[in-house]
């Protein structure tokens, strides 16, 4: 079983939509919690990061992170063709280099 | 830009070659890791850097890998005998350990490789 599972995908929307993006973890030592955006051929792009459980906002993103389920979430409200691409969550400890676990990651297209 | 910066952005070579990627953090960025990533898959760890220190090294990373990074600035991966397995996407981040709590890593766009 990997560390951090994805629904790899791929997932339509029309644009306008709400979008969901989750991920879940095995191993209770993660506490830092990332989402990153990557483009095609492109390296990936941090859009947000949660320490521990809770929401954070921004803009049009809001991270949510469910510890005692193991389980984190990525919101796109209001979803635009521009959003469409692979959205990888990652995760790390505290400790140990800081090595970071990704997902598999969930592609995404948005229809105009 | 001051981004993280790797060259070359792609590199074709015969299976059997020897191959070396450079990557340049962020300037003020102490700590610096590689990643593979191949197709459909998000990227794994490779090895970690803080300064010139190679602190951690994944199972993933074998014999015929090896990275550098002697100034504790730009670091180098070499790759020797390359087989058809290593074609991926090789991506370098950097971070920097006075972020504390908030520390993450910024990726540069990857080296894409393909063995032959």
């Amino acid at each position: 079983q990997k560390e951090v599972e994805q629904d790899p995908g791929p997932l339509s929307v029309p644009e306008g939509a709400i979008v969901s993006l989750n991920c879940t973890y095995s191993n209770s030592a993660f506490q830092y919690f990332m989402w990153y955006r990557q483009y095609s051929r492109k390296g990936p792009e941090l859009l947000m990061y949660t320490y521990s459980s809770g929401n954070k906002e921004d803009g049009r993103f809001t991270a949510q992170v469910d510890k005692s389920s193991k389980y984190i979430s990525l919101f796109i409200r209001d979803s635009q063709p521009s959003d469409s691409a692979t959205y990888l969550c990652a995760m790390r400890g505290n400790t140990g280099g800081f090595k970071t676990i990704f997902g598999a990651g969930t592609r995404l297209f948005v229809k105009a | 830009d001051t981004g993280v910066s790797q060259d070359p952005r792609h590199k074709i070579t015969k299976r059997g070659q020897n191959v070396t990627f450079r990557c340049d953090p962020i300037s003020e960025h102490n700590r610096l890791y590689w990643y593979r990533q191949t197709l459909g898959q998000g990227p794994e760890f490779l090895t970690y850097f803080q300064n010139e220190a190679q602190l951690e090294k994944s199972r993933l990373l074998s014999d015929r890998f090896s990275a550098e990074r002697p100034k504790g600035s730009f670091s180098t991966l070499e790759i020797q005998r390359t087989e058809q397995g290593d074609s991926a996407m090789y991506l370098c981040a950097s971070s920097s350990s006075t972020s504390g709590i908030g520390e993450t890593q910024y990726f540069g766009p990857g080296t894409r490789l393909l063995v032959l």
